[in-house]
């Protein structure tokens, strides 16, 4: 069973631009996560998507949004971006039946602002 | 407000000698705690889960946590620590539906 797949696995960009990230995940979940990694902030909750709909929504600018598709793969944009905005981004997958489930995540995109 | 807090930033261990990261949480109803590990360039890999019933769990590769509501801790521990250990550790808190609020995770270091 294929795991999660992240892609691409690194991105640079420039200030000012705009990026796309992608997630695929497990055959068969219908919920993904996202998730900024930094070392200053640690790992922080962006968004989670379930059949489509985004069910949960972090403390994060509307420069950040994301959508899922009917296949649950899901895509992460972020626009105008900032340096601080330099970060592992990992995205999760589950069945989303349950909150005490396991997440499965992906190896991340590691973004750099320049 | 719903935090969790782990005081170590960094611990080093010899090999072979015994383990215990600390986690600290805040949340208002039952928690559901996980531990998760981040090798260096990698995902994050589920250890173990607390969300009901004995309060000592197992998980994967040796390694158990104890849930005290009383302390509102959930800290983790393994009896013989193995150089491929070494790695950051993460606790979490659930809250919301594939929603985890982590800590700022712990990292260890493994000694000969």
């Amino acid at each position: 069973k294929a795991g999660v797949t992240q892609t691409p696995r690194y991105l640079i960009k420039t200030r000012g631009q705009q990026v796309t990230l992608s997630c695929s995940p497990i055959s068969g979940h219908r919920s993904v996560s996202w998730y900024q990694q930094t070392p200053g902030q640690g790992l922080q909750f962006l968004f989670e998507y379930f059949s489509e709909t985004q069910r949960n929504k972090g403390n994060f600018p509307g420069r950040f949004s994301g959508r899922q598709f009917s296949n649950s793969r899901s895509e992460m944009n972020v626009s105008t971006l900032e340096l601080g905005d330099s970060a592992l981004y990992l995205c999760a997958s589950s069945t989303g039946a349950q909150r005490n489930e396991k997440l499965f995540f992906g190896s991340g995109t590691q973004l750099s602002v320049l | 407000a719903q935090s969790v807090t782990q005081p170590d930033i960094h611990i080093t261990v010899s090999e072979g000698a015994s383990l215990e990261l600390r986690c600290n949480y805040s949340y208002g109803a039952t928690p559901y705690l996980f531990w998760y590990v981040q090798s260096p360039g990698q995902g994050l890999q589920l250890l173990l889960k607390y969300f009901s019933g004995d309060t000592l769990v197992q998980g994967i590769k040796g390694f158990e946590a104890e849930f005290k509501r009383s302390q509102s801790s959930f800290n983790l521990r393994k009896p013989s620590v193995h150089w491929s250990d070494a790695a950051e550790y993460f606790c979490a808190v659930a809250t919301g539906y594939s929603t985890l609020t982590f800590g700022k995770g712990t990292m260890l270091l493994v000694s000969p």
